[in-house]
């Protein structure tokens, strides 16, 4: 069965302190994809990744950053942590491919529930 | 700007009966259309598509359903049953929208609450 493993399913950290996400895929996915989902504002997305060590920015990057140095693992970063980070954090993948109806559809990780205090 | 709407956070339907969940979209380069469930503290989960050249999809007690001019789809649940109660979040794809990843845009998601 394929799969997109979270490390953590929930995480409790300081303010300030650097926290690390981390995702692994085993469905050779080209794309992967972390979002994180709030009540009353749904999935937003935070960084995505196309390609070993290419990332882009996506709606809400501010306070993160992440790390592709491998085509299976995308990792999520936060510099310093913040109360306003307490979220639900998931990660994604999908096959890739521009155009391609088919490879849309993405697989979803169990989410990390991180909560900064 | 939000280019996939579902404009009720929430439905609440009796067990048995016909759940229809709203999506409405802006962007006319979208050419295919998903729906996930999530339930709490789990990820969500894939659970039904639509190509645009379609109208319709069904699968099992699953129906999506595709209104191109309106630019307008629901998924309709029947029967409804307890389990499907959840999150369902509609997302549309342009296959050709920059930044090299096929990203899918994500409605905010409508809570589904199957009573019984």
């Amino acid at each position: 069965d394929v799969k997109v493993t979270q490390s953590s399913r929930y995480l409790v950290k300081r303010t300030g302190e650097k926290v690390f996400l981390e995702c692994v895929q085993d469905m050779d996915h080209e794309n992967m994809f972390w979002y994180r989902q709030d009540p009353g504002l749904g999935l937003r997305l935070i960084y995505f990744s196309y390609d070993v060590k290419m990332k882009e920015k996506g709606d809400i990057p501010e306070g993160y950053s992440v790390s592709r140095e491998k085509k299976e693992r995308f990792s999520l970063i936060l510099e310093s942590a913040s109360t306003n980070q307490t979220s639900m954090y998931l990660c994604a993948s999908s096959l890739g491919g521009r155009g391609l109806s088919t490879n849309y559809g993405y697989t979803f990780g169990s989410g990390t529930r991180l909560t900064v205090v | 700007d939000q280019q996939v709407k579902q404009n009720s956070p929430s439905l609440s339907v009796q067990e048995g009966r016909i759940s229809i969940l709203n999506c409405d979209y802006t962007n006319s380069m979208f050419d295919y259309f998903l729906w996930y469930k999530k339930y709490p503290a789990e990820g969500p989960t894939f659970l039904i598509s639509i190509s645009s050249i379609k109208d319709k999809n069904e699968d099992g007690r699953f129906t999506v359903f595709l209104n191109k001019s309106a630019k307008h789809l629901s998924l309709h649940i029947v029967p409804s049953q307890p389990g499907d109660s959840a999150v369902y979040f509609c997302a549309a794809a342009d296959p050709y929208s920059g930044g090299g990843a096929d990203g899918l845009t994500f409605g905010k998601g409508t809570h589904l609450i199957i009573q019984p």
